[in-house]
């Protein structure tokens, strides 16, 4: 079964400084994608990043960096020079090509970040 | 202005009484779906759409349907509700590719007591 598992339930970073979130992922497809998404208080879901399986290459968005471990099935998101409005639940998410033929998600339970002034 | 809207955003009803909650897209998307999110259990897809009278079950579509008459339109349908069934629910959309991303509406957040 795919599953998507997001082990820290609440971060805390000071502003300014670089924070890493982790994500971990099991499946037996070889071509899938992987996404963090952010969710403020005002619930709007936000895509922040990202990640084709077959790219080797890690993506980037201006802060916000992934370590993608495609061996280790590890999708890391980092965020660099805090901002108060990182302040957020994350989620990490993987979609896959169902035997259906359509693309179903899967989400992990979220990680709360927490921006200290 | 390109979006996905719900209505309503929010709604508290009773047991048993049927509702439904509108989706709606202008960016002619033909992959719509819907998830419920739940404290500690992040996004569960209910089910989602590939196109117009395309429907199928997600992980959790238990107690829901769904229909897709229009391309624009995917309406979740609640015929009997029950309290599990509280829930925050998104809608989604997006082109049908592998490199597109997901646009979400606003959320509903539904109370049945």
């Amino acid at each position: 079964a795919q599953t998507v598992t997001q082990s820290q339930p609440e971060m805390s970073v000071q502003e300014a400084e670089t924070v890493t979130l982790s994500c971990t992922y099991d499946t037996s497809e070889s071509d899938y994608y992987l996404f963090w998404y952010k969710q403020p208080p005002s619930r709007q879901m936000i895509l922040v990043i990202r990640q084709e399986a077959y790219k080797q290459q890690n993506a980037t968005e201006n802060r916000f960096s992934v370590n993608f471990q495609k061996a280790a099935k590890s999708f890391s998101l980092k965020i660099s020079d805090s901002q108060l409005g990182d302040a957020a639940m994350y989620f990490c998410a993987y979609r896959y090509l169902a035997t259906s033929g359509t693309y179903k998600y899967i989400f992990g339970t979220g990680t709360r970040l927490k921006v200290l002034a | 202005e390109a979006q996905v809207t719900q209505n309503p955003r929010y709604l508290i009803t009773v047991t048993g009484k049927k509702l439904t909650v509108t989706c709606s897209q202008n960016m002619n998307h033909e992959y719509m779906s819907w998830y419920r999110q739940d404290p500690g259990l992040g996004l569960r897809q209910i089910y989602y759409s590939m196109n117009v009278e395309v429907t199928d079950k997600g992980d959790v579509p238990e107690g829901y349907k769904v229909s897709r008459k229009e391309k624009r339109n995917f309406p979740l349908i609640l015929e009997s509700p029950s309290p599990n069934q509280t829930s925050l629910y998104f809608c989604a959309s997006s082109l049908p590719g592998s490199a597109y991303e997901q646009y979400f509406g606003p959320g509903t957040r539904l109370t049945v007591t």
